[in-house]
């Protein structure tokens, strides 16, 4: 009954290949996010969503793509993968309007993409 | 802008020792203020958290306080074990659920038994 889940946890591919991560949360929460933890961990926004609405669109190369079936899934879809990508993706979520900013995010376990 | 600064780690220390870890902050509005820990291979888990000034958080022996005053929010343990070493991060968030959590660049610590 894992609260935040990803898959897979770990993914190797060769470069310029396409990928997907996939997310799913139990909690109920209407807000997903994906982070990007580089070698170095420290750790970057890469898109949000509320209730499927993308919120959030950082500076991110136009090869990743999120994609929202429902407010409980909110997966990470990659192009041309470079060398540059490898790092871990981690998936988040947290509840949604009416609780203000006070409310933490939960997150997954992490997917570490290796590109070679 | 909002932003997050945390002392640079690795910082090793001996088991029982006091731990400080420095974090302060920039923020436009009125932050949210968190301690994330990241264990060896796992995700990032809340430890505690301070919403508004002078409020503080504590977990597992950890505390940390929202200073608003000096913009920080640093965290303190006065006896760590080998098990707490990990990742440490401090974070920000402002507004509304779906707005951005900011992170600092992350801690690490080292315990030796």
């Amino acid at each position: 009954d894992t609260a935040v889940s990803q898959t897979p946890k770990y993914l190797v591919t060769q470069m310029g290949n396409d990928k997907s991560i996939k997310c799913e949360q139990n909690l109920g929460h209407d807000t997903m996010y994906w982070y990007k933890q580089d070698s170095k961990k420290f750790l970057k926004i890469m898109f949000s969503y509320n209730n499927k609405e993308l919120i959030i669109n950082e500076t991110v190369p136009n090869r990743f793509s999120p994609k929202s079936p429902d407010k409980a899934h909110l997966n990470l879809h990659i192009n041309s993968l470079e060398l540059g990508d490898s790092a871990v993706y981690f998936c988040a979520s947290s509840p949604s309007l009416g609780y203000g900013g006070d409310t933490e995010a939960f997150f997954g376990q992490g997917t570490r993409l290796t590109v070679v | 802008g909002n932003s997050v600064t945390q002392m640079e780690g690795p910082v090793t220390l001996s088991e029982e020792a006091f731990l400080t870890i420095n974090c302060t902050y920039t923020a436009t509005g009125y932050p949210s203020l968190f301690w994330y820990v990241q264990y060896p291979g796992e995700g990032l888990q809340l430890l505690l958290k301070a919403t508004k000034a002078d409020d503080k958080g504590s977990n597992k022996g950890f505390e940390a306080t929202y200073r608003k005053e000096t913009t920080s929010f640093h965290l303190e343990k006065g006896s760590v074990q080998v098990s707490d070493s990990a990742v440490y991060f401090c974070a920000l968030k402002i507004g509304s659920s779906a707005s951005k959590i900011i992170f600092g660049s992350g801690t690490r610590l080292s315990i030796r038994p």
